[in-house]
Formats: structure tokens, C-alpha cells, sequence
């Protein structure tokens, strides 16, 4: 079965520009997480989709969002881009992640994102 | 809040040993669940094991075994025969519930280096 997959996985934008990263979760995983990954503030939530709702947010300014398509698959999108969001940014699969779920978290590759 | 600390910013260990690496974990709820993810250089987080809370025995995967230690709030990760490919970042985490989800908190990370 084929892991997460993240595209691209290097990206260098200039401050005030746009992003979207995209992330393809393992086959029949319906819920798509994203995580920030800094040297300063180490791995945060973003945000977390089901079924094409997004059913928990991060403490990420409204800069920060997603969408989840019907199969599936999630883009993250980041707007006016300032030089902090400079970071990994980790998208994670899981069959159900329902509130008492034993659910594990599977991670793709990661998008690196350089802002200039 | 739940937290999650992770005290060694890096260790050393020789090929062929065993290594532990400490994870203390604070939370009032009662049922929870503790992972431990590896990060090499290109930046994929791979799950390595999982305990819950009301796991009777430790987690066991392979060369990985979880030392849980409920009432002092301790998970820490035992490598087994050391192996240079096991030089990594390693990530301790917990899961926290949010209304309909949950999402995982990472501890600060050990980077281990295996010297042959």
C-alpha cells in the first residue's frame, strides 16, 4: 500500500505570495492532518479534515487553511506568505481519527517551505 | 494542557548497543495514547511504536520497545543492537482529544547518533 504523498516537496517563495501544498493520504484513510515544523516552535497542529469537513483547528492565524476533496485528498493553503512560515510542513493520514479512535497517524515526506 | 518533554537534546550510542530514550508525559485525562516517531535527515516522520493507557504489557516492534511507566508518567523508547541507520530525530508524542478528533502533541526530540 502506498504511504502519504506530498507535493512538491521543496518550494521557495517570496514574502506576500501564496502557497498551496497538497497531500495524498493512504488509500481508504479518510482523515488528513497538517503540522508545522519549525527549529523554534518544534511541531504544531494546523488542522484536521473528515470527510471533507475541517473538524479542528490550530492556533495558526487565518492566513492558514485547507480544504479536503471527496477522495480524500487535502491541500493546505497559506497566503501573504511572511518569512516565519518558513517550515517543514508535515501532512499525516489515519483511517477514522475518530474521538476515541486508536487511530495512528502515518506522516508523507514533508513540503519544505523556504520564504525569501 | 497536555505536555510532553523530552529532556536529551542528543545522544551518542555505539553500534550494536541498546539506547533509551526518556519521554515524560503530563495529562489528566485518564485514557490516552503515547507514540513515538523517527525523523531522518529527509524529514518523513516514521511511526515506530504505541502504547495506551490502559495497556496491560509494554509495546513491542521489533529491535523498539516502550519502558511505560504509568504513575511516574514515563515512555521512554529502548533500541535494541543499535544500527547506524537508526541516527535520527526521535519524537515522543501524545494523543490529545478535541471534540470529534484528536491531535498529537510532540515532545522538543532526541537526536540520536550511532557511532560505528
Amino acid at each position: 500500500k502506498a504511504g502519504v504523498t506530498q507535493t512538491p516537496r521543496y518550494l521557495i517563495k517570496t514574502r506576500g505570495q501564496q502557497v498551496t501544498l497538497s497531500c495524498s493520504p493512504i488509500s481508504g484513510h479518510r482523515s488528513v492532518s497538517w503540522y508545522q515544523q519549525t527549529p523554534g516552535q518544534g511541531l504544531q497542529f494546523l488542522f484536521e479534515y473528515f470527510s471533507e469537513t475541517q473538524r479542528n483547528k490550530g492556533n495558526f492565524p487565518g492566513r492558514f487553511s485547507g480544504r479536503q476533496f471527496s477522495n480524500s485528498r487535502s491541500e493546505m493553503n497559506v497566503s501573504t506568505l511572511e518569512l516565519g512560515d518558513s517550515a517543514l510542513y508535515l501532512c499525516a493520514s489515519s483511517p477514522i481519527s475518530g474521538q476515541g479512535s486508536t487511530d495512528t497517524q502515518y506522516f508523507g515526506p514533508g513540503t519544505r517551505l523556504t520564504v525569501l | 494542557a497536555q505536555k510532553i518533554t523530552q529532556t536529551q537534546p542528543g545522544m551518542f550510542v555505539q553500534e550494536k548497543e541498546a539506547v533509551t530514550l526518556d519521554c515524560t508525559y503530563d495529562t489528566s485525562d485518564p485514557s490516552y495514547g503515547l507514540f513515538w516517531y523517527k525523523q531522518p535527515s529527509s524529514g518523513e516522520m516514521i511511526f515506530l511504536i504505541y502504547q495506551g493507557s490502559y495497556d496491560q504489557q509494554n509495546a513491542t516492534e521489533g529491535r523498539y520497545s516502550l519502558n511505560f511507566q504509568k504513575a511516574r508518567k514515563s515512555a521512554n523508547l529502548v533500541i535494541s543492537a543499535s544500527q547506524l541507520g537508526d541516527s535520527a530525530m526521535y519524537f515522543c508524542a501524545m494523543r490529545e482529544v478535541m471534540d470529534s478528533s484528536y491531535k498529537l502533541i510532540f515532545g522538543s526530540g532526541t537526536r540520536l547518533l550511532v557511532r560505528p
